[in-house]
């Protein structure tokens, strides 16, 4: 059974870094494309980015280009989101998320982490 | 960016009732849309996938059409449980973006 559970999050201040975790079991995360998607609460769904099982090709949305880096460990079966030089509108609810392939929709989500940016 | 222009944004209705709900991408996306159910606190899930494909599990009355540009979300009979936030997805191309949300209320 697929399952996915996200931790990391917290509050912390404008400029600062912070890293979401992912950990997945019922499958292997280096066999499948992983996103992050965010969620401001009460609003919509904004695609972050992307990690592909394809010589691991990332791609970012661009608000969060040069700041944030996703990548993977095979050996705990975890994906990340490493998230540099904060801002107050990163505020959201952080969902992992698989889909089968990067062209393919999400498949599964996790129940999300939330990340609140504030001085 | 492909832009998916989701309608309406709400709507009331009674149990019963037959709802649609539209998305509309700003250029032709094959059928490489999913459609997915949010209920409060909790995580999407899906519904339905490649525009018309129900997802394992999810019941009948849910059904997907369209291809290109213009794709429906059907409830044939809605269900107590269905009073959710509905939202389209485009995979077709990057970056990944969704339709604004349907909220369907209780009449």
């Amino acid at each position: 059974q697929v399952h996915l559970v996200e931790s990391g999050g917290g509050v912390v201040q404008p400029g600062k870094s912070l890293r979401l975790s992912c950990a997945a079991s019922g499958f292997t995360v280096s066999s499948y494309a992983m996103h992050w998607v965010r969620q401001v609460p009460g609003k919509g769904l904004e695609w972050v980015a992307l990690l592909s099982y394809v010589a691991d090709q990332a791609d970012y949305a661009d608000p969060v280009k040069g700041r944030f880096v996703v990548s993977r460990d095979r050996s705990t079966n975890t994906f990340f989101l490493q998230m540099d030089n904060l801002r107050v509108d990163d505020s959201a609810v952080y969902y992992c998320a698989r889909a089968q392939s990067a062209y393919a929709g999400v498949d599964y989500w996790g129940q999300g982490t939330l990340v609140a940016v504030s001085s | 960016d492909i832009q998916m222009t989701q309608s309406p944004s709400s709507l009331s209705a009674s149990v019963g009732d037959r709802v649609t709900i539209t998305c509309r991408a700003s250029q032709g996306i094959r059928d490489d849309l999913a459609w997915y159910q949010q209920t409060p606190g909790k995580a999407p899930k899906r519904l339905i996938y490649a525009a018309s494909s129900l997802e394992r599990g999810v019941p009948s009355r849910f059904s997907g059409s369209g291809s290109g540009t213009e794709f429906t979300l059907t409830i044939s009979s809605l269900q107590p449980e269905d009073f959710a936030v509905y939202y389209c997805l485009q995979h077709n191309t990057y970056p990944l973006t969704f339709g604004g949300g349907t909220k369907v209320e209780i009449k």
